[in-house]
C-alpha cells in the first residue's frame, strides 16, 4: 500500500519554465490537496479538490492549475515558474469518512533559479 | 475567519524534560481536531480528537481535547532526542472553503541530549 505518491522529489527551474508535479493516492479517498511549505509559514493550501472532477482555490493560488485527472490523481502545474515559487510542495489526501484523517506524499522539494 | 493557533512557536528542551503543546482553534461547524509531527519530510499522523476530556495516548504521547475552550494539549513525557520536530495541529470542520482543513503554523520542539 503506497500511500501517496507525488513525483518528482527534487526540481530545479529556470524561471519562466513550466513543470507539473504529480500525485496518486491509492486509499479510494474523494479529497485531495496541494499544500506549499515555506519558512515560518507553516502549510497554505494552494489548490483541493473535493471529488473527482470538482477543483476549488485555496489560501495561494496564484501561479498554479490543478488537474483532477480522476479519483486517484491531481496534478499540479506551474505555467510559469517564479523564483517566489521556490518551496516544498506536500499532495494530501483524506479520509472524509468516520477515519478523517489526511494523509500526505513525501513532499517535492522545487527551486526555481 | 476560523483560525488555528500554535503556541509557542519553538521550544527547546533536554532528554528527559515533559513537554506540553498547545493548540487553540476558531473553527465553525467544528469535526476534529488533528496532531501530526514532522520531521524532514512528510507530516505523519498522530492524533485525531473529537470529543472532549477523552485521552488519545501512543507511548509517551498523549493528547486531549476541550471543546469548551477551544483547544488541545499534545504533552510528551520523557523527551529523548528523537522527538525534535515540528508537531502541526489542524482544525477539521464540516462544509466550508479551503478543503474544510485549518492547520496552525506549527511548534518546532528541539529536544538537546
Amino acid at each position: 500500500n503506497a500511500g501517496v505518491t507525488q513525483t518528482p522529489k527534487f526540481q530545479v527551474l529556470k524561471t519562466g519554465q513550466s513543470m507539473t508535479l504529480q500525485c496518486a493516492q491509492d486509499m479510494n479517498h474523494n479529497s485531495m490537496y496541494w499544500y506549499r511549505q515555506d519558512p515560518g509559514m507553516g502549510l497554505r493550501l494552494i489548490y483541493y479538490s473535493a471529488s473527482e472532477g470538482t477543483t476549488d482555490k485555496g489560501e495561494v493560488p496564484n501561479g498554479y492549475n490543478v488537474s483532477r485527472l480522476n479519483k486517484r490523481e491531481f496534478s499540479l502545474r506551474l505555467e510559469s515558474a517564479a523564483p517566489s515559487q521556490t518551496s516544498v510542495y506536500f499532495c494530501a489526501s483524506r479520509d472524509t469518512g468516520a477515519g478523517n484523517t489526511i494523509y500526505f506524499g513525501e513532499g517535492s522539494w522545487l527551486t526555481v533559479v | 475567519e476560523d483560525k488555528v493557533v500554535q503556541s509557542p512557536l519553538s521550544l527547546v528542551v533536554h532528554e528527559g524534560d515533559t513537554v506540553t503543546l498547545n493548540c487553540s482553534y476558531e473553527v465553525t461547524n467544528f469535526r476534529s481536531l488533528l496532531w501530526y509531527k514532522q520531521e524532514k519530510k512528510a507530516p505523519t499522523f498522530l492524533f485525531m480528537l473529537t470529543s472532549s476530556g477523552i485521552e488519545k495516548k501512543s507511548g509517551r504521547l498523549s493528547s486531549i481535547l476541550d471543546k469548551k475552550e477551544l483547544f488541545s494539549i499534545l504533552n510528551i513525557t520523557a523527551t529523548q532526542t528523537g522527538d525534535s520536530a515540528v508537531y502541526l495541529c489542524a482544525g477539521v470542520r464540516y462544509g466550508g472553503s479551503q478543503g474544510n482543513l485549518i492547520f496552525g503554523k506549527g511548534t518546532k520542539l528541539s529536544v538537546k541530549p
